[in-house]
């Protein structure tokens, strides 16, 4: 596609339901990264996927988060037992291997409310 | 470990000023750094995006500078306008870690 698609925008639960987060990147784009961006904070690095390996996942804040990749594209991330600090707004974004230009294409981000 | 300030927190001009947005970073060893914009409700715009080599980068009205040995970097943006009211992210990427270590971003609002 011509940009970074996320669904849903937003997204209101349940405490202790489960989610799924969604990432379209840019067709031909290797990496992709997900980021979580909390109220007042900022931006918090999550897992990053090179092809379908997540490299480093180093950011996810606990066993109740995963993330998948299929195909080199989609990407979920899934959100399991869902508690109220897990509200955020949820960032996808891609980049080739190596741009040497822009960097990353971020999406328009998923507003998780845990209520 | 990196970690990433912005200063100001928020700032307010009147339409027509020139201004500097501040990032100061703790790890003088990144890859890169990335000024990005981010709109209420939206997504991350990439502005401008200064390799580790680099000393500026330049687009349009705005110019990004870049002093590795002190941990500084400065977006400034010449005769402000409405338009450019956002929140402005500074990111680092260091080495070879593929992800971006972040600042809390300065909210920008200019006044007409």
């Amino acid at each position: 596609g011509a940009g970074v698609s996320q669904s849903p925008s937003n997204k209101v639960t349940e405490k202790g339901k489960d989610v799924e987060l969604r990432c379209d990147p840019i067709s031909g784009h290797t990496a992709l990264y997900w980021y979580r961006q909390s109220l007042g904070q900022g931006l918090e690095f999550l897992i990053y996927f090179q092809g379908n390996s997540a490299p480093d996942k180093s950011g996810l804040p606990s066993d109740r988060f995963s993330a998948e990749r299929t195909g080199g594209s989609v990407s979920t991330l899934t959100i399991q037992r869902t508690q109220q600090e897990d509200s955020a707004v949820y960032l996808c974004a891609s980049s080739l291997e190596w741009t040497g230009g822009r960097g990353y294409t971020f999406g328009s981000g998923t507003r998780l409310t845990v209520v | 470990k990196q970690e990433v300030t912005q200063i100001p927190a928020a700032l307010s001009v009147p339409e027509g000023e020139n201004l500097v947005l501040n990032c100061s970073f703790t790890d003088s060893a990144i890859y890169n750094l990335q000024w990005f914009r981010q709109d209420p409700g939206k997504g991350l715009t990439s502005l401008l995006l200064i390799q580790s080599s680099q000393r500026e980068q330049t687009s349009g009205r705005l110019n990004a500078s870049l002093d590795k040995s002190s941990g500084r970097s400065t977006l400034y943006i010449a005769a402000s306008q409405p338009g450019d009211s956002a929140t402005y992210l500074c990111a680092v990427r260091t080495g070879n870690n593929r992800k971006l270590i972040w600042g809390l971003g300065t909210s920008l609002a200019v006044n007409p």
